[in-house]
């Protein structure tokens, strides 16, 4: 089945740690996408990959950097976590019918 | 860049009551999707609306994508207790920011038993 897949789903990590989110989708989608939400908030888009080797930052600023060496997978990486970074992670795959997201992750740094 | 004024920003109502939330654009969109977000998951797609004019429903959603472009808007009949989240509009326009998503601030619902 067609899907989309975030792990881990909760991660509490101590600061300075570099951590990874893992994304990856199974549609076979080009286009990819990375949000950040705090709680009840709006959705604040960070990085989007159009294909393989193609990376572009979105509207909010990020301490983020991702890749895209495969068109399945698209992980996000925080060299040195820090407690601003405590946040619920979502990634999403674009298709004709819009957006399909992840589960999350959610993020805490102590 | 493009934005999306969706109202209201929340909303408490009675099980059983209707709902009514819109998104207004200051640009023209081709495609206005609706989505809901439960308390701890993924935005998951409701409605999709690819003409001006169209009125689409799924089962007690019903969504409209206004004549004018610009706006769109979501009823739900008879809210229920699961009808409880975040729900998030989102237009595209394939002429401008590339063919990405713009989305709403979203509407929060607390619907009580």
């Amino acid at each position: 089945e067609a899907d989309i897949y975030q792990t881990p789903r909760y991660l509490v990590i101590g600061t300075g740690k570099k951590i990874t989110l893992e994304c990856s989708q199974t549609m076979g989608h080009d286009k990819m996408y990375w949000y950040q939400q705090d709680p009840g908030m709006e959705l604040h888009l960070i990085h989007y990959s159009y294909g393989v080797n193609s990376t572009e930052k979105g509207d909010l600023s990020s301490e983020s950097t991702v890749s895209r060496i495969r068109t399945e997978h698209f992980p996000l990486t925080l060299e040195s976590a820090r407690p601003s970074h405590t946040s619920q992670y979502l990634c999403a795959s674009g298709g004709s019918m819009g957006y399909t997201f992840g589960s999350g992750t959610r993020l805490t740094v102590v | 860049g493009q934005q999306l004024n969706q109202s209201p920003q929340s909303m408490f109502i009675q099980e059983g009551e209707d709902v009514s939330m819109n998104c207004t654009s200051s640009s023209i969109f081709n495609t206005w999707l609706w989505y809901k977000q439960d308390p701890g998951e993924g935005p998951v797609l409701l409605i999709a609306l690819y003409k001006a004019g169209e009125l689409t429903s799924n089962g007690r959603l019903t969504a409209q994508f206004g004549i004018t472009r610009k706006d769109s808007f979501l009823n739900i009949s008879a809210s229920i207790p699961s009808d409880v989240g975040i729900y998030f509009c989102a237009g595209r326009n394939y002429g401008g920011s590339q063919g990405n998503l713009i989305f709403g601030k979203g509407t929060k619902l607390s619907v009580k038993p």
